[in-house]
């Protein structure tokens, strides 16, 4: 299955600025995914990218907040925008299955704290 | 609308069988998979189904029902390492993304 290298793996940040967070697969995938997981909770799905087009977006997120891009088949950077302390949480990646495996694989995670 | 429920916590004790469910109502189908999540650690693929039935492998199987929305998935021979979150996911078979929309999850607590 694919792995992926996520960075980075956590930051502190101010509100108000920016950060972007970059996803690096070790083969070429269809469909990259970003989730949002708060402390002792489940994941939520953010976003989906596709390469070559817009991203799609879940109830509740929007582009402005969280752009993203995904300029090949083997990366993907999601920007977490105009930070607030709600914002703190940790943001993974994920991709769909390559070579015939099932499972959908995961980046390690950024653990995001804003102040 | 999506709905992916499981119990929030739960505990067995080493060497026993736990049984952790999730049940289901989305708009879409196409297939279930269950991931381990250790504490500060990116989830970690178990197992999938999508057809009905029990699918082994090793100590964990995982059951489905299509027609229930409704599955298990089963921890044999429980060790302490066991001790994590457990995630059930609905492939959602709308549209061309094949997204994973994942449940509530159940914390697992393992004590000797």
């Amino acid at each position: 299955s694919a792995v992926i290298s996520q960075k980075p793996s956590r930051d502190i940040c101010q509100r108000g600025t920016s950060l972007t967070i970059q996803c690096q697969v070790d083969s070429q995938v269809t469909m990259m995914f970003w989730y949002r997981q708060q402390p002792g909770q489940s994941l939520t799905l953010i976003a989906t990218a596709n390469q070559g087009s817009e991203a799609t977006y879940e109830s509740g997120f929007v582009i402005d907040k969280f752009p993203i891009s995904r300029p090949n088949l083997t990366f993907s950077t999601l920007t977490v925008s105009n930070m607030s302390p709600e914002d703190s949480s940790i943001y993974l990646c994920s991709a769909s299955p390559t070579g015939g495996v099932y499972g959908y694989t995961f980046g390690s995670g950024t653990r995001l704290t804003v102040v | 609308g999506q709905n992916i429920d499981q119990p929030t916590e739960m505990t067995a004790t080493e060497g026993a069988i736990v049984q952790i469910n999730c049940t289901y109502q989305t708009s879409g189908f196409n297939g279930l998979f269950w991931y381990q999540q250790h504490a500060g650690e990116a989830p970690t693929f178990l197992s999938y189904n999508v057809l009905d039935g029990l699918e082994e492998k090793g100590r964990f199987s995982s059951f489905l029902s299509r027609s229930k929305g409704y599955s298990y998935l089963l921890l044999k021979e429980l060790q302490m390492k066991d001790s994590a979150s457990y995630l059930c996911a609905v492939r959602d078979a709308g549209g061309a993304t094949n997204k994973l929309i994942f449940g509530t999850g159940t914390l697992l607590a393992v004590q000797p």
